[in-house]
């Protein structure tokens, strides 16, 4: 089956840096993908990782080992605005490239 | 301006009942989708339409029915509602579907049913 795990929930405080890890089982890969979603509102858009290494985006970075199944998104200076479920993604070419998808990452960010 | 929009924003009705929710995107793009998101948050697709084709159909009952007049909108239609489809529906489009990494997301529209 495809499946992708990640935790249901991490809790850090503000001005850290957490780590939001993605393992993932599917028949095809063309690429990780993290997007952010606030309560009550929709998907956004963070990152894309096709090869292995590391993509930074401001305070926003995003790590992929195709041999590991794995990834991670790595947020650093955490603020508050930051509190919202994450979600990784794996496009499968095996499945018309649709996007498959984790169940999410709830991230609690204390003062 | 809105990038992708839909209508209406909430639906409460009865189960039994036939509603419908409209999607339209002003992107440009090839590709739009519809998703369910359950209580649970997990995002499951649903279907997928490139320039007015459908190309992904995934396991859905045939009450749900998707019609896409022009490749800009994305309809969904729901027959004989019932209590379990109450979730929140979102669509998405992209550029295209092999190409683009990146899917833009509408509002959603949060569906209770009675």
């Amino acid at each position: 089956g495809q499946s992708l795990e990640q935790p249901s929930e991490v809790t850090a405080v503000e001005g850290a840096i957490v780590q939001i890890n993605c393992t993932y089982q599917t028949s095809g890969f063309y690429g990780l993908s993290w997007y952010q979603q606030h309560d009550g509102g929709a998907p956004t858009f963070l990152s894309y990782n096709a090869l292995d290494g590391l993509e930074e985006t401001g305070r926003f970075s995003s790590f992929l080992s195709r041999s590991d199944s794995y990834g991670y998104l790595l947020l650093q200076e955490l603020q508050m605005k930051d509190s919202a479920s994450y979600f990784c993604a794996v496009r499968d070419p095996a499945g018309n490239y649709q996007l498959i998808w984790g169940a999410g990452t709830k991230l609690i960010i204390k003062p | 301006d809105t990038a992708v929009s839909q209508t209406p924003k909430y639906l409460v009705t009865q189960m039994g009942n036939d509603k419908s929710i409209k999607c339209e995107q002003n992107l440009g793009h090839d590709t739009m989708y519809w998703y369910k998101q359950d209580s649970k948050k997990f995002l499951k697709i649903m279907f997928s339409y490139n320039n007015k084709e459908l190309i992904i159909n995934e396991t859905v009952p045939n009450r749900f029915s998707p019609k896409s007049p022009d490749k800009a909108h994305l309809n969904l239609h729901i027959n004989s509602l019932e209590l379990g489809d109450s979730a929140v529906y979102f669509c998405a489009s992209s550029p295209r579907q092999e190409a683009y990494n990146e899917q833009f997301f509408g509002p959603g529209t949060r569906l209770t049913v009675l």
